[in-house]
């Protein structure tokens, strides 16, 4: 059984500083690995997705990277901002559909 | 693009109550999913659809849930009788095809309190 763990639980930072939330998986055969955000209230919005055979993706300050072999993923969120305030949640698929294992999520709090 | 939009937002019941939350993926969206989250927890699956049939209700307590998607757009979650055990929220999301290279869109979910 698949299951996904986020470290830390909880992360204060102020504001510009780079910062680096972990993710791991116990089964290596997933399809993809995905980050979203979820701010209070809301549902999750989608920020990376990435399919086993990558190694990272990108966009804007945010760099997800994955080892499957390991299974590990990181997200790098560079030049932090209050803005970024949010809960960040990973999950992975297996077998080809969107069936997600979530992560219980990193609650990362900006402060200016 | 419309978002995922899901009704309503919040719902208190008393136990042993029944409920229903309604879903609208996203226009041409064919994967419909419903997920659970619990309070400080990661969303569970609940169930998927693809079109208007079920392709993984694993997860989902038979006895006391249902979920339809008749004509393959918007859905219907039921929870009959509802526990204490059962608040949460909501959520449902939508993806293009379900083939597992495509994010997934959440609407804003249903907050259910049982009490």
């Amino acid at each position: 059984k698949q299951e996904v763990t986020q470290i830390p639980a909880a992360l204060s930072v102020p504001e510009g500083e780079n910062l680096v939330l972990n993710c791991s998986f116990t089964d290596s055969a997933i399809y993809n690995l995905q980050w979203f955000r979820q701010d209070p209230g809301k549902g999750l919005t989608s920020l990376l997705l990435i399919q086993s055979s990558q190694r990272e993706q990108t966009s804007g300050r945010l760099n997800a990277s994955l080892d499957k072999s390991s299974g590990r993923s990181t997200l790098y969120i560079a030049a932090s901002q209050p803005g970024d305030s949010a809960t960040y949640l990973c999950a992975v698929s297996q077998g080809g559909s969107e069936k997600l294992v979530f992560g219980k999520g990193t609650k990362l709090t900006v402060n200016p | 693009e419309a978002g995922v939009a899901q009704s309503p937002r919040y719902k208190i019941i008393e136990k042993r109550q029944s409920v229903a939350f309604w879903c609208n993926p996203i226009s041409g969206h064919a994967t419909l999913y419903w997920y659970q989250q619990i309070l400080g927890q990661g969303p569970k699956l609940l169930i998927q659809f693809q079109n208007n049939g079920v392709v993984d209700d694993s997860q989902l307590p038979k006895d006391r849930f249902s979920a339809e998607r008749l004509k393959g757009v918007d859905s219907t979650l039921k929870i009959q009788p509802a526990k204490l055990e059962d608040s949460a929220v909501y959520l449902c999301a939508s993806t293009l095809l379900g083939r597992g290279n495509s994010p997934l869109h959440f609407g804003n979910g249903t907050r259910l309190t049982v009490t």
